[in-house]
């Protein structure tokens, strides 16, 4: 089945620093990611998303890149913030048919944002 | 916030009760899925609604069963629990190929 993991379990940067979360997908038909911030007690919130046709898709203080050649994923945060501290969940989508919407997850990356 | 709202936001049940969670699906979406997060991990596919039909199920027993009305809100429900079904239950509305967006979830205690 379809497997989504990521490389570290957990992330420590300075405040005002960058940040790169990185994301390893296994299903090479897959067509769609979403990189999602979840803060302790909350839901996934929606961060960016980027389609199989691009390898990079900027948002406010995010930049999504994706190296389909690897199978990988990765998610910039730009000067980060205490408030970005959450886990960090890359999800992916397989084409078409049943699979169609349902996303696969991989275990996620704990950012801790220090000042 | 997402304009998905899941009801209740807390819920302690006893082994093989039943139980039924609900959600609203942010206005204009049309899927909706529920997820599975158990702790330190990430969610987990139970299944999916589209036009209140079933669009997909992940591998969970038919235990987990679920409904989607005409006004794209669902219910989730889950016969015989089984203590390792305590877990955070995300609901996730979309259109069937766009982005899905999460309500704060259902923490669900099984004792």
């Amino acid at each position: 089945g379809e497997s989504v993991g990521l490389h570290l379990p957990t992330l420590s940067v300075q405040e005002g620093d960058n940040s790169i979360i990185n994301c390893a997908y296994s299903n090479s038909a897959s067509d769609y990611f979403i990189w999602y911030k979840q803060e302790s007690g909350k839901g996934p919130q929606f961060i960016i998303d980027i389609r199989s046709n691009m390898d990079k898709r900027q948002g406010q203080r995010v930049t999504v890149l994706l190296n389909k050649t690897v199978k990988h994923l990765s998610l910039q945060i730009a000067a980060t913030q205490p408030g970005d501290s959450a886990v960090y969940f890359c999800a992916e989508t397989p084409p078409g048919g049943s699979t169609l919407g349902r996303l696969y997850f991989g275990r996620g990356t704990q950012l801790t944002v220090w000042p | 916030e997402t304009g998905v709202t899941q009801s209740p936001t807390h819920l302690i049940k006893t082994r093989g009760q039943q139980v039924t969670l609900r959600c609203s699906s942010q206005s204009g979406h049309n899927t909706v899925s529920w997820y599975q997060q158990a702790l330190g991990q990430g969610p987990q596919f139970i299944f999916q609604y589209y036009r209140e039909e079933e669009n997909g199920r992940g591998n969970f027993p038919p235990r987990f069963s679920g409904l989607q009305f005409p006004n794209y809100s669902s219910e989730l429900n889950v016969n015989a629990l089984e203590l390792d079904d305590s877990a955070l239950y995300l609901c996730a509305s979309s259109y069937p190929t766009g982005a899905a967006f999460f309500g704060q979830g259902t923490r669900l205690t099984v004792v």
